[in-house]
């Protein structure tokens, strides 16, 4: 079973920050959060992963709350092209193998 | 970098005919290169694990004698549907891992089988 749940679908208004949750309060203390995408009929697209710390790159930022039971993924300045659907990921314990979930249906709406 | 190429992106075939599937990570050496499908309006579903110059590991309740997954080097794995049919007709991913727990998937291959 996968170990994260978010929401089945979320709508951002093109211009704004759209932002993405994620429980994983079964994840343990050294196993990596990944956020992947996939835009239909493609394979997913890699966007960020983070540990403990909070963490930024060009396409989006993670936060991770303190307890690392939950975080949320930012993008901050949606567009209509960042319409996807979201995984966040927490890989099979002491494997490296991703269980993907339902994921958030993100649409992005001029 | 980190990319990861499929072949062919599509693929229609009769029932009864095999079917081979090729992924290639092109700029990195993978460790371990992952076989996943996908039903529409679905999530992604983990099939195989493989790893260079090993046997590959099947997840529960995919048939290893129907989907061959040959690991023959660091670059490129192969993924044989083996007497295709119908239901067999999917989005067939596979992700590649180098050093670290980070994958990076290929853009899929649709498969269709009449």
């Amino acid at each position: 079973d996968a170990k994260t749940t978010q929401p089945t679908s979320m709508d951002c208004a093109e211009g704004r920050a759209a932002n993405l949750p994620c429980n994983h309060s079964t994840i343990s203390g050294n196993e990596y959060v990944y956020w992947y995408r996939q835009i239909h009929s493609q394979g997913p697209q890699y966007i960020i992963h983070g540990l403990k710390n909070n963490e930024t790159n060009e396409m989006a930022s993670l936060i991770i709350t303190e307890d690392r039971k939950s975080s949320t993924l930012i993008l901050p300045h949606a567009t209509l092209r960042d319409t996807a659907v979201y995984y966040c990921i927490g890989p099979a314990s002491g494997t490296y193998k991703y269980i993907f979930g339902t994921g958030t249906r993100l649409k992005v709406l001029a | 970098g980190a990319v990861v190429s499929q072949h062919p992106s599509w693929v229609i075939c009769k029932s009864g005919t095999s079917v081979k599937i090729e992924c290639r990570s092109l700029d990195f050496q993978a460790t371990t290169m992952f076989w996943y499908r996908q039903f529409p309006k679905q999530s992604l579903m983990l099939m195989a694990t493989s790893n260079e110059g090993s046997k590959a590991t099947y997840e529960q309740g995919v048939e290893k004698d129907k989907f061959l997954i040959n690991h023959a080097s660091l670059t490129l794995s192969t993924l044989t549907v083996t007497s295709a049919h119908p239901e067999d007709s999917s989005f067939y991913i596979c992700s590649a891992r180098a050093q670290q727990e980070t994958q990076y998937f290929g853009p899929g291959t649709r498969l269709l089988v009449l």
